[in-house]
């Protein structure tokens, strides 16, 4: 079964830190692209990051430019995303996502929460 | 940056035919993607490249996509497909993936 699973979310204080973990199982990992995007409560959907197959190239949405790393190890069939500097904004549940061509997400995770608050 | 437009809600009676619709400058020029969200659940993928349905996903879901609108049309509309939707494209100008703001889709 083609499986995307989500954790590190939790409590974070303004300008703390945290790393999220997605686990891949189903698929041949290291042949796709991977994303991260989330929902603030009550809110829409938000793109937060690409990164391609090898890593050699990610893309971030500008609001969180400068603060947030996505990365990957294919050995492990695992994706991340270091965030730093968290603001109350960044409040919001997380999905781990795997894209197809055109970027059209086909399997979700169960998304992890990340709060931001004092 | 790409915007695109949904409107925030559409009402529609059961065994009707629910249109929803998503705007954005020159839309037809590129793969429009929609996802069905209910409520504490992650999106699911209902159509792809502006009119493809993945497995699993019943033919009363189809998609249209022509110059500045791209168009969710469900047929038969049932309780259960009362949920949020979403329209997505992929901005190849600056690599970002952009959202639309979401419609909420009330089965009356």
């Amino acid at each position: 079964e083609v499986q995307l699973v989500e954790s590190g979310g939790g409590l974070v204080q303004p300008g703390g830190s945290l790393r999220l973990s997605c686990a891949a199982s189903g698929f041949t990992f290291s042949s796709y692209w991977m994303s991260w995007v989330r929902q603030a409560p009550g809110k829409g959907l938000e793109w937060v990051a690409n990164i391609k197959q090898d890593g050699s190239e990610k893309y971030y949405v500008d609001s969180v430019k400068g603060r947030f790393t996505i990365s990957r190890d294919n050995a492990k069939n695992s994706l991340y995303l270091q965030m730093n500097s968290l603001r109350a904004e960044d409040t919001a549940v997380y999905y781990c996502a795997r894209p197809l061509a055109a970027i059209a997400f086909d399997i979700w995770g169960q998304g992890t929460m990340v709060t931001v608050s004092s | 940056s790409y915007v695109l437009t949904q409107p925030p809600s559409v009402s529609v009676a059961p065994g009707k035919t629910a249109r929803i619709t998503c705007g954005g400058n020159y839309i037809g020029t590129t793969s429009v993607h929609w996802y069905q969200q209910k409520p504490g659940q992650a999106p699911v993928l209902v159509i792809y490249y502006d009119s493809d349905r993945p497995s699993g996903i019943p033919e009363r879901f189809s998609g249209s996509n022509s110059g500045n609108t791209a168009t969710l049309t469900i047929s038969r509309v049932e309780a259960g497909d009362e949920a949020d939707y979403y329209c997505q494209v992929w901005d190849t100008t600056s690599d970002h993936v952009v959202f639309g703001g979401g419609t909420k889709l009330t089965v009356l």
